[in-house]
């Protein structure tokens, strides 16, 4: 299978608190899992990736959290900002050049 | 940085014609992409390209197709537009397995 589940569709969250976005896939050669931040107006742009061979990868606030049995991966975001608030989509590389893209999370972080 | 330039931000067409967009990068990567982004779809690649004059399909390409004469340019062709193509454009690029850069996008209308 291809696809990768993103959820959840939308999500509100206070200001200073944790942002949880998780996304599922099925096909077991997939050995790259990016994500991405996309604001209004701009295309998106990469925010932290991660292998398999780790099950958490860290840089600032952002964790990228791997669970390579359950096939499923995460993203939080700590201290959550106003200027978190975009759009972020997880990918699966099943491929050295292609990603199979999440359909989106839309971040809002409330001040 | 790496720039990838598309050259319509926005772009209005009518049913029937024949469409171009373009884009171009900046930083001798092999690989370009395109994409089109829709509400609750996510990202689904149309073509790529991993080489000058070579592409593959990607998961969309029906009423699509693609030109690489020089590495730095990847442009999608509407053969004949529909009102379905109306949607939201993405050119990335990347070197090897390197993450894929994107540009800003075209927002297409289809009259």
């Amino acid at each position: 299978q291809q696809q990768v589940k993103q959820s959840p569709q939308s999500l509100i969250v206070q200001k200073g608190g944790i942002s949880i976005i998780n996304c599922a896939y099925e096909n077991t050669a997939f050995d790259y899992f990016p994500w991405y931040q996309q604001f209004p107006g701009k295309g998106p742009a990469l925010l932290i990736a991660i292998r398999p061979d780790v099950s958490e990868k860290k840089e600032g606030r952002f964790t990228i959290s791997f669970n390579k049995s359950a096939k499923q991966f995460s993203l939080h975001i700590m201290d959550s900002q106003p200027g978190d608030s975009a759009t972020y989509f997880c990918a699966a590389s099943p491929h050295p050049y292609k990603y199979i893209f999440g359909t989106g999370t839309r971040l809002k972080v409330l001040a | 940085d790496v720039k990838v330039t598309q050259s319509s931000r926005y772009l209005v067409k009518r049913t029937g014609e024949k469409v171009f967009l373009e884009c171009v990068q900046d930083m001798d990567h092999e690989n370009m992409f395109w994409y089109r982004q829709d509400p609750g779809l996510g990202l689904r690649l149309i073509y790529f390209s991993y080489d000058v004059k070579m592409k593959e399909k990607g998961d969309i390409p029906e009423g699509y197709s693609v030109s690489r004469e020089k590495k730095e340019r990847f442009s999608l062709i509407l053969e004949s537009a529909s009102t379905n193509q109306t949607s939201m454009y993405l050119c990335a690029s990347s070197l090897g397995k390197e993450p894929q850069h994107f540009g800003d996008g075209t927002r297409l209308s289809i009259l």
